[in-house]
């Protein structure tokens, strides 16, 4: 497609949950991140992906997280066993080539809200 | 823990004004990008400035760099109603990561 595209754009669930977000990136982009933002905060870093493999999963916050990246394409963040203080704007990325290297293309984000 | 810090963190002023960023960082960095998000929506990159280099210019967008100082600054002129969004400045640093700061957030007034 012609820009990143996110899905749900809006998920309500229920504590002790599972959810899974979906990012499709711009075609040909090698590259992708997923951010996570709280309301009227800073973007906060999850896990990024050169192809399918993620070289940097330091951001993602406990073990009731995961993400994978299948094909180079499309990539799924799962969340476990949601808790309240999983609610945030999760927010997909993607660039050309090498990592961090120019600008990243956002998508609209998936808005989790944690009941 | 955020790398880049902004300041003020929020601004309000007045169609026609300038608006001034400022960004502050801890450690060297390869460049630093500036983004722009409206309410409820994705990032959109505005301009990307590296670390030899001190001024860039975008349209109406200004943005300097001073490594010594560790701190960047986005200058918007001639605002308009339009330009009322959040900026957040992101820095990559040597460990090839981007890392976003807290965002100003700016009102227009028409």
């Amino acid at each position: 497609g012609a820009g990143v595209s996110q899905s749900p754009s809006n998920k309500v669930t229920e504590k002790g949950k599972d959810v899974e977000l979906r990012c499709d990136p711009i075609s040909g982009h090698t590259a992708l991140y997923w951010y996570r933002q709280s309301l009227g905060q800073g973007l906060e870093f999850l896990i990024y992906f050169q192809g399918n493999s993620a070289p940097d999963k330091s951001g993602l916050p406990s073990d009731r997280f995961s993400a994978e990246r299948t094909g180079g394409s499309v990539s799924t963040l799962t969340i476990q066993r949601t808790q309240q203080e999983d609610s945030a704007v999760y927010l997909c990325a993607s660039s050309h080539g090498g990592a961090w290297t120019g600008e990243l293309f956002f998508g609209e984000g998936s808005r989790l809200t944690v009941l | 823990s955020q790398q880049g810090e902004e300041d003020p963190q929020a601004l309000s002023i007045q169609e026609g004004e300038n608006a001034t960023m400022n960004c502050s960082y801890k450690t060297s960095i390869n460049n630093l990008q500036w983004y722009r998000q409206n309410s409820g929506r994705g990032l959109v990159h505005l301009i990307l400035i590296r670390s030899n280099e001190r001024e860039k210019h975008s349209g109406r967008l200004r943005v300097t760099l001073d490594t010594s100082k560790k701190s960047s600054s986005l200058l918007i002129t001639a605002s308009r109603a339009a330009d009322t969004a959040s900026y957040f400045c992101a820095t990559r640093d040597a460990g090839n990561m981007l890392t976003f700061g807290g965002g100003t957030r700016l009102m227009v007034k028409p």
